[in-house]
């Protein structure tokens, strides 16, 4: 079964910290994507990787870098967290044509 | 950039009824999906309809698209409390390996 995981389910840090949301995928694929999910504006796409140690930006991507060192794990990185990036972040993994999430992580900085 | 536009942006309905949920969109696309969203937790596929087709049908879900007008929508009859959820749709475009997300429409299911 198709399987997609992250790292927390809830998380809360500081302004001004260093944070990693990790993303692992056990389907082999080779694209994986971070979304942030607020009320009222759907799903926004930050960063996307279609192979190891290639990334490219989404619409939003200011704010956020990622990682990713092994086909398997994509890791997006806040690097001095705000609180305007308060929200809900969603991994997904492609596979042919569909996109399979993770359960998220919902990120509160305070 | 939001290029899903979702109708209404909230529905409720009383159990068994049956549920219309629209999708406008602005650019060309090779397919368009429906993903289902339970509260707090991750998206889950529902369908794809390509755009070469008209109609699809998935168990008690049923899609249909119009290229021509750009615009979609998701039914869901006879419908359950087990349906309430969010319901998204996204379209792919042309060699593009991204999903362009609308905002979604909030279905209650009343028993």
């Amino acid at each position: 079964d198709v399987k997609v995981t992250q790292s927390s389910r809830y998380l809360v840090k500081r302004t001004g910290e260093k944070v990693f949301l990790e993303c692992v995928q056990d389907m082999d694929h080779e694209n994986m994507f971070w979304y942030r999910q607020d009320p009222g504006l759907g799903l926004r796409l930050i960063y996307f990787s279609y192979d190891v140690k290639m990334k490219e930006k989404g619409d939003i991507p200011e704010g956020y870098s990622v990682s990713r060192e092994k086909k398997e794990r994509f890791s997006l990185i806040l690097e001095s967290a705000s609180t305007n990036q308060t929200s809900m972040y969603l991994c997904a993994s492609r596979g042919q044509i569909m996109q399979y999430f993770g359960p998220g992580t919902r990120l509160t900085v305070t | 950039s939001q290029q899903g536009e979702e109708d209404p942006q909230a529905l409720s309905i009383q159990e068994g009824e049956n549920a219309t949920m629209n999708c406008s969109y602005k650019t060309s696309i090779n397919n368009l999906q429906w993903y289902r969203q339970n509260s707090g937790r991750g998206l889950v596929h529902l369908i794809l309809i390509r755009s070469n087709e008209r109609e699809k049908h998935s168990g008690r879900l049923r899609v249909t698209l119009d290229t021509s007008k750009k615009s979609s929508s998701l039914l869901i009859t006879a419908s359950r409390a087990a349906d309430t959820a969010s319901y998204f749709c996204a379209t792919a475009g042309g060699g593009a390996q991204k999903l362009v997300f609308g905002q979604g429409t909030r279905l209650t299911i009343n028993p």
